[in-house]
C-alpha cells in the first residue's frame, strides 16, 4: 500500500515564522504535489514536482517556495507565514500516468 | 488551463438508494478523470478514474460516466450506505499537466 505521510497533524505558527511542511513517500513515485483545501475552494495546487531537484509552480504558489532534495521527500516552506495561509495542506504523489495518493494533512494555524 | 465544477456542493440521499453526483470540466484535452472520497480527518481517498478513451468504467458499487461531448463526469454509488457519507471531489488532467480539483460534494447518506 503506497504510504504519503506528513510530518505533523497540526502545527500552530506566529506571524512571521518560517513554516516548513514536510512530506514523505515511500512508493518510489516520480511526482509529488502540494495542495491546500479551504472550505467553498477545493484543493488548489500550490507547487509540485517531476523529479528531484525540480519544481514547478501550481496556481497558488505565492508566499510558498519547495524544496526536493531526495525523490522520497518534498518540503513545502512558508518563508514567512500570515494568517491567510492558515490552511489544510495536503501532499500527494503518483508515478507517472498513474491515480495520486494523499497523506492525511497537516492543519495549519498562524495566528 | 482546466477548471472542474458545476456541482451541487451539497446531495442528501436515503440509504440503499443510489446516488449521482456530477461534475464539469472546461478543457477538451484534458483526458484522465478520477473520483476522490474524503472523510472527516483524512486525506482524499482514490475511488476510481477513466481515460478519455471509454465513456464508462465501473467498480465495486461505484460507476464512473464520462461524456466528452458535453465535457460532463459523472460518479454513480450503488446502493448507498451510511460509511458513503463524505466529500466527493472529481479532477481531471492532462498527460503532463496536473491535476484540476472541483470544489467538491458533500454526500449524506440518511438512515
Amino acid at each position: 500500500d503506497v504510504k504519503v505521510t506528513q510530518s505533523s497533524r497540526y502545527l500552530v505558527k506566529r506571524t512571521g515564522e518560517k513554516v516548513f511542511l514536510e512530506c514523505v513517500q515511500d512508493m518510489d513515485h516520480e511526482n509529488m504535489f502540494w495542495y491546500r483545501q479551504d472550505p467553498g475552494l477545493g484543493l488548489r495546487l500550490i507547487y509540485f514536482s517531476y523529479d528531484v531537484k525540480m519544481k514547478e509552480k501550481g496556481d497558488i504558489p505565492e508566499g510558498y517556495s519547495v524544496s526536493r532534495e531526495k525523490k522520497e521527500r518534498f518540503s513545502l516552506i512558508l518563508e514567512s507565514a500570515s494568517t491567510n495561509q492558515t490552511s489544510m495542506y495536503l501532499c500527494a504523489s503518483n508515478g507517472n500516468g498513474e491515480a495520486l495518493h494523499f497523506g492525511n494533512g497537516t492543519r495549519l494555524t498562524v495566528t | 488551463g482546466e477548471s472542474v465544477g458545476l456541482h451541487l456542493p451539497t446531495l442528501s440521499v436515503q440509504e440503499g438508494d443510489n446516488s449521482i453526483i456530477n461534475c464539469a470540466y472546461s478543457n477538451s484535452a484534458s483526458d484522465y478523470f478520477i473520483w476522490y472520497k474524503q472523510e472527516s480527518g483524512k486525506g482524499p481517498q482514490f475511488i476510481i478514474d477513466i481515460r478519455s478513451n471509454m465513456d464508462k468504467r465501473q467498480g465495486q458499487r461505484v460507476t464512473v460516466l464520462l461524456n466528452k461531448t458535453v465535457k460532463h463526469l459523472s460518479l454513480q454509488i450503488a446502493a448507498t450506505q451510511p460509511g458513503d457519507s463524505a466529500v466527493y471531489f472529481c479532477a481531471a488532467g492532462g498527460r503532463n499537466t496536473p491535476l484540476v480539483f472541483g470544489k467538491g460534494t458533500r454526500l449524506s447518506v440518511i438512515a
